[in-house]
């Protein structure tokens, strides 16, 4: 059974830099699969960040293509978010989970609320 | 991008069926068949309801269904049960890998 976890430190200061690993049990990442970030804000629906196969190949949201880093560490069976100069819209419960090409998400980590203030 | 539209509420009585639209453009729903479902319950991670616009995953009650029909699909729910009170997001494919999500819609069974 597949199972992800998202961890990460929970508050972030403005203008700083948003880091938030996924640790995937159950089934190995170089196996195959894409695997994604979605973030939902409070009372707010969700959005997608971003996608990672396990070669690397990597696809982001437009909006946020700017300050959006995906990457995937096979060894430790794990993949990683980054957002840059966070702002406090970008507080949010963030989401991990596995991809089936090309769209559907399943399935998902609880996920982590983050929150951006000084 | 922009969001999928979806409705902001619905509502049915138990045992009644509803159903949620999510309308898009011919360069996402309307383009692919890959539109996906979720179900979100306060305070948990969203559950895939629906994937390829009507396939179920194994797990999924049978009441549930998906359709599509040009940019607009459709998640329904037959015999309405207290448990599907819940928030509903639809989900497209809108090529070159990208992925976008309907607002939601807020399921109230009365």
């Amino acid at each position: 059974q597949v199972q992800l976890q998202e961890s990460g430190p929970g508050l972030v200061k403005p203008s700083e830099t948003l880091s938030l690993t996924c640790t995937v049990s159950g089934y190995s990442i170089s196996s195959g699969y894409y695997w994604g970030w979605i973030r939902q804000p409070p009372g707010k629906g969700l959005e997608w960040i971003g996608s990672i196969y396990h070669s690397g190949s990597t696809y982001y949201n437009p909006s946020l293509k700017s300050r959006v880093t995906i990457s995937v560490d096979t060894s430790k069976n794990q993949f990683s978010l980054k957002l840059s100069s966070v702002t406090a819209a970008d507080t949010a419960v963030y989401y991990c989970a596995r991809v089936s090409s090309p769209t559907w998400f399943d399935p998902w980590g609880q996920g982590t609320l983050v929150t951006v203030s000084s | 991008q922009s969001a999928l539209t979806q409705p902001a509420s619905v509502s049915g009585s138990p045992g009644q069926s509803i159903t949620i639209s999510c309308t898009g453009t011919s360069s996402d729903v309307g383009g692919y068949n890959y539109v996906s479902w979720y179900q979100q319950h306060p305070g948990k991670a969203p559950k895939l309801m629906i994937y390829d616009v009507s396939k179920r995953p194994s797990g999924v009650s049978n009441r549930f269904s998906g359709s599509k029909s040009g940019n607009t699909a459709s998640l329904t729910i037959s015999g309405l049960q207290a448990e599907d009170e819940a928030d509903y997001y639809c989900c497209s494919y809108a090529g070159s890998s990208i992925v976008v999500f309907g607002g939601g819609t807020k399921l109230t069974v009365l």
